[in-house]
């Protein structure tokens, strides 16, 4: 059956970074789009941007634009989202999602000094 | 960017009754919205694809309308597994847009 299974919870502190992953099985990685999606506390859903899985071409919304970069691991079916120079306005839970079907079960990052 | 406006934001119903949600978007999407049921601690899951079509494995309680602009989902008898929290998603344009949810419980 189709999954995406993200990495764990992160503690970091204001100015580092974090790494998500987001693995994927049971269907063809590079045959659709890997969308990401931020949900801070007690806030709606906002659309990241999303990564062309088979040429690997990133798209940013405006307001992810800079410190926020999307890659893959394709030889793992693996997609990989990176925010540098963590704010406290990074603490969210971020959901990775096939095109606009299956997510995953969403990473907790807590930006905290 | 396309607005997509949802109502209500929470909803108390009791067990059999008939739930609607209403998502109005600020443009034309055709019919590119999808509806999805969130759990807490839980990974959204997709019901209503293109605002009419059921997901594969979904139960047929639930059903998408739309007209125009407006788009809707309904439960049509509620059952204690249906609470939870439902948001609607136009992917018809970048940047794809959510609508505020509905938080639905039980009366």
């Amino acid at each position: 059956q189709i999954q995406l299974v993200q990495s764990g919870p992160e503690l970091k502190k204001p100015g580092e970074s974090v790494k998500i992953s987001c693995k994927a099985s049971g269907y063809t990685f590079t045959d659709y789009a890997m969308h990401w999606v931020k949900q801070a506390p007690g806030k709606g859903l906002k659309w990241m941007g999303w990564i062309n899985t088979y040429t690997g071409k990133p798209t940013y919304a405006d307001d992810f634009k800079g410190r926020f970069v999307f890659s893959l691991e394709a030889s793992a079916s693996t997609a990989n989202l990176q925010i540098s120079n963590l704010k406290n306005e990074d603490t969210a839970t971020y959901f990775c999602a096939r095109k606009a079907d299956y997510w995953g079960q969403g990473v907790m990052v807590t930006v905290s000094s | 960017d396309i607005q997509v406006t949802q109502s209500p934001s929470s909803l108390l119903a009791s067990l059999g009754e008939r739930v609607t949600i209403t998502c109005q978007t600020s443009q034309s999407i055709s019919n590119n919205l999808n509806w999805y049921q969130q759990k807490p601690g839980q990974a959204p899951m997709l019901l209503i694809y293109y605002a009419t079509s059921l997901q594969t494995g979904m139960t047929s309680r639930f059903s998408g309308q739309y007209s125009g602009r407006s788009f809707t989902l309904t439960i049509t008898s509620l059952e204690p597994e249906d609470i939870a929290n439902y948001f609607c998603l136009q992917h018809y344009s970048a940047p794809w847009t959510f609508g505020g949810g509905t938080k639905l419980e039980l009366k």
